[in-house]
């Protein structure tokens, strides 16, 4: 099956700095990623869309300035937590398909961030 | 994009006994899919239904929509230890590009 691959995997990073997250398709072109926030036994929140060459779609209540997503390229999509404060730690995941209208997901294995 | 809502929140069983969880949405969909977390990593598809179908079978799974009831079934038959899991649904409605949500999931613990 696809492989998505993310990383890094855990990261720790101080108050104040901004953290880079990447998502690759590695045996398929992903016309589509989106990136998820979870929290402790809770349920994946979708925090934007991202389109290869286009801006991210964000969903409501995510700031765009703060999570900045770049999708450069068919295998990759970046999130980057800018400015990072504790309240961010969370476990972020990325999912990418194969054109706009496929309907199965490919997880990354998720990226664990600790700000402290 | 629509989310799916499954219950119970929590289900402990013994290893061999069956495990059956539920999700329910409310409106009308194209398909419905059924996913698994492992703690702290990402999902993994399991099984997709489409709206015209009332009952699919994958291995030790199987899995029913009833549309009538906006509301789906998975059962994991003879269950192991290693099915010890979360397991999320997911809908994808009619027409336009499908934006998967999910919700809180149904938190699977099988006892050796």
């Amino acid at each position: 099956g696809a492989v998505v691959s993310q990383h890094p995997s855990r990261v720790i990073c101080k108050s104040g700095t901004s953290v880079k997250i990447e998502c690759r398709s590695l045996d398929f072109q992903a016309t589509t990623m989106f990136w998820y926030r979870q929290f402790p036994k809770q349920s994946l929140m979708l925090m934007a869309t991202s389109n290869e060459g286009s801006k991210a779609t964000y969903e409501q209540g995510v700031e765009k300035d703060k999570f900045l997503i770049n999708h450069a390229s068919l295998t990759l999509s970046t999130l980057t937590v800018t400015s990072a404060h504790p309240e961010d730690s969370s476990f972020y995941i990325c999912s990418a398909r194969e054109g706009s209208t496929n309907e199965k997901l490919f997880f990354g294995s998720g990226t664990q961030l600790s700000v402290l | 994009s629509q989310q799916g809502e499954e219950d119970p929140q929590a289900l402990s069983i013994q290893e061999g006994e069956n495990a059956t969880m539920n999700c329910s949405y409310k409106t009308s969909i194209n398909n419905l899919q059924w996913y698994r977390q492992n703690s702290g990593r990402g999902l993994v598809h399991l099984i997709l239904i489409r709206s015209n179908e009332r009952e699919k079978h994958s291995g030790r799974l199987r899995v029913t929509l009833d549309t009538s009831k906006k509301s789906s079934s998975l059962l994991i038959t003879a269950s192991r230890a290693a099915d010890t899991a979360s397991y999320f649904c997911a809908t994808g409605s009619s027409g336009g590009s499908y934006i998967p949500t999910f919700g809180r999931g149904t938190s699977l613990i099988v006892h050796p």
